[in-house]
């Protein structure tokens, strides 16, 4: 069965604690994405990858970290350093770049106090 | 810098009603994606417009695209209680291979 996974659903830590959200595809796409949802603001974009070995920072990276060692999976690190990280994450896979659908994992929703 | 606008924001229907929202770019798009977010769950894909003019249908949804490929519309007509969700629409943003996403406009439907 093809798809993307997250895990886990709901995350709870302690402020100060870095925390690594796992995304997971096997649709062999070459292209991975993390998002991050806050109520009526849409999806904003963190990091993203078009291609192993490398990724780039979306529109929010600050206090985030990923890798992207293999094509199936990219994690993503929410560090002490971010400032308002409780939020729902979502990781989404497409088979190139913009001119394709993106399929999206069912998110983590991540609660920090 | 480029921006997707989606509006409304909100709307509550009665079932039956017909229901429209709009995306409005502020830059050229040579596409443009619909995707819809049921309440706790992840957004999924329903389409993609390519051409000037572009109009599909699924069913009770129509999706267009307008003529200079910097507006789209998703109208649903007669709506459901399984219609309930965020519909957000997508265009890529300039020489980047990134999408760009609107506010999304949710959907209440009252029973």
């Amino acid at each position: 069965d093809g798809g993307i996974t997250q895990s886990p659903k709901y995350l709870f830590r302690k402020e100060g604690q870095n925390v690594t959200l796992s995304c997971e595809q096997n649709l062999n796409h070459d292209a991975m994405y993390w998002y991050r949802q806050d109520p009526g603001q849409g999806l904003r974009l963190i990091y993203y990858s078009h291609i192993v070995n490398d990724f780039q920072k979306g529109d929010i990276a600050e206090g985030y970290s990923v890798s992207r060692e293999k094509k199936e999976s990219f994690p993503l690190t929410v560090t002490s350093a971010q400032k308002n990280p409780t939020a729902f994450y979502l990781c989404a896979s497409s088979p190139g770049t913009a001119t394709y659908e993106q399929y999206f994992g069912p998110g983590t929703r991540l609660t920090v106090t | 810098g480029q921006q997707v606008m989606q509006i409304p924001q909100y709307q509550h229907v009665q079932e039956g009603e017909d229901f429209t929202t709009y995306c409005n770019s502020s830059t050229t798009l040579s596409n443009i994606q619909w995707y819809k977010q049921r309440p706790g769950g992840h957004p999924v894909f329903l389409i993609q417009l390519v051409k000037s003019g572009e109009v599909k249908k699924q069913k009770r949804l129509t999706f267009q695209f307008g003529e200079a490929k910097k507006n789209s519309s998703l109208h649903i007509t007669a709506t459901q209680t399984t219609d309930v969700g965020t519909y957000f629409c997508a265009g890529p943003r300039s020489n980047t291979g990134k999408l760009i996403f609107g506010q999304g406009t949710t959907l209440q439907v009252k029973p």
